[in-house]
């Protein structure tokens, strides 16, 4: 039962550098997603896919890119990586369409100096 | 724009004590409406959810009723236990964009022996 797996758990970086957190899921979901989750701030969907090959915006894609060449898998990539983007990531997959439960991971510790 | 407004944390009660979390809403249409749940240390999970005005979702003992007039999905549980002691989230799917689900701030519950 691994469910929706993210990797790595913690990570340090220096401003500048990037990186790629990488999630998977194993129950043949349609729907993938992307949050950050700050202080005070809730959860923010920063990029989403409905399915292998497309991808579309949240409210906080800047900064973030993404590509969705399986249905298994759902990088997120920090291009030039600033300390505005220190955050707990989560990655979250589900069935497509309608209003389906959100199947989250344990999430990625991002912290950039 | 759509938004979810959650009371203020963290909320601190006594074991078997009524708990209420008080959560409104902002949308065009009808969205669907969520509370997640957060244990310490892990990713989300769904508690509970309505999808039309007057529903009531219901879970471990926890309710919520969609009230329309009201833009409210308060969350209620009669008694609580120290093992419900966690961050719970109201969220919305719009009706007209189901590939986003908008989150509160969330609330910490704390719940002593």
């Amino acid at each position: 039962n691994a469910g929706v797996t993210q990797t790595p758990k913690f990570q340090v970086l220096k401003t500048g550098q990037s990186m790629t957190l990488q999630c998977a899921q194993d129950m043949n979901h349609e729907y993938m997603s992307w949050y950050r989750q700050d202080p005070g701030m809730g959860l923010r969907l920063i990029h989403y896919s409905v399915g292998a090959g497309i991808t579309d915006q949240g409210e906080v894609p800047n900064g973030y890119n993404v590509s969705r060449s399986t249905t298994e898998d759902f990088p997120l990539r920090l291009l030039s990586a600033a300390p505005s983007q220190t955050s707990v990531y989560f990655c979250a997959s589900r069935i497509a369409g309608g209003t389906g439960e959100l199947f989250f991971g344990e999430g990625s510790r991002l912290t950039v100096l | 724009g759509n938004s979810v407004t959650q009371m203020e944390g963290p909320v601190t009660l006594s074991e078997e004590a009524f708990l209420t979390i008080n959560c409104t809403y902002t949308a065009t249409g009808y969205p669907s409406l969520f509370w997640y749940v957060q244990y310490p240390g892990e990713g989300l999970q769904l508690l509970l959810k309505a999808t039309k005005a007057d529903d009531k979702g219901s879970n471990k003992g926890f309710e919520a009723t969609y009230r329309k007039e009201t833009t409210s999905f308060h969350l209620e549980k009669g008694s609580v236990q120290v093992s419900d002691s966690a961050v719970y989230f109201c969220a919305l799917t719009p009706s007209y964009n189901t590939d986003k689900l908008i989150f509160g701030t969330g609330t910490r519950l704390q719940v002593f022996p």
